[in-house]
């Protein structure tokens, strides 16, 4: 049973354009939404969260549009940059406490053309 | 000042032998936890550590015994290996009731079972 789907598989993109991945869960328990960043031979790094009281939530290019009602959030950059080619995942996890654990996405291959 | 670290990076063995990955963390972390992600980049949580107490065992072989000598370090034990045990292994950690629980994953090491 996949808890967060996500989607697209991979995504194309040329410089300077928007890339829009999404992602849906099923636990209406979740309380928590990160976004993880993955670079080649790299491990996963935190990109941006979101708790389910906002809407959405910016830091720099980066945004995430959250949508309670449909069980559904997305990860926007803009002004897509070379640099930001790399896998995504989108992650939920519910409550706190030492037995807190994200379940994540199936992550998405961005690639950003020059 | 690497925040959490693994060794090694690449392991490569035959089927049936006994491996360890060893992973730290500088981070001051209570929590650590290790992930396994296949070769289609999913990523899915195999143990979590609390104080050295395990806190979550999903469904994984007991061939795997995640070991914590102390909160800062979390390795991981495989006996008898097996072809489908090839993967990355993350370690990440966290701290209970900080930040959103974010996790800091380590770079990664690269088991192949031949």
């Amino acid at each position: 049973q996949q808890q967060v789907k996500q989607s697209p598989q991979s995504l194309i993109v040329q410089k300077g354009g928007i890339s829009i991945i999404n992602c849906a869960y099923e636990n209406t328990a979740f309380d928590y939404f990160p976004w993880y960043q993955q670079f080649p031979g790299k491990g996963p790094a935190l990109l941006i969260a979101i708790r389910p009281d906002v809407s959405e939530k910016k830091e720099g290019r980066f945004t995430i549009s959250f949508n309670k009602s449909a069980k559904q959030f997305s990860l926007h950059i803009m002004d897509s940059q070379p640099g930001d080619s790399a896998t995504y995942f989108c992650a939920a996890s519910k409550g706190g406490g030492s037995n807190y654990k994200l379940t994540f996405g199936k992550g998405t291959l961005l690639t950003v053309n020059p | 000042d690497t925040a959490v670290s693994q060794t090694p990076k690449y392991l490569v063995t035959q089927m049936g032998n006994d491996k360890s990955i060893k992973c730290e963390q500088n981070l001051g972390h209570d929590t650590m936890y290790w992930y396994k992600q296949d070769s289609k980049k999913f990523l899915k949580i195999m143990f979590s550590y609390n104080n050295k107490e395990l806190i979550i065992n999903e469904t994984v072989p007991n061939r795997f015994s995640p070991k914590s000598p102390d909160k800062a370090h979390l390795n991981l034990h495989i006996n008898s290996l097996e072809l489908g045990d090839s993967a990355v292994y993350f370690c990440a950690s966290s701290q209970v009731g900080a930040a959103l629980g974010t996790q800091y994953f380590g770079p990664g090491t690269r088991l192949t079972v031949l």
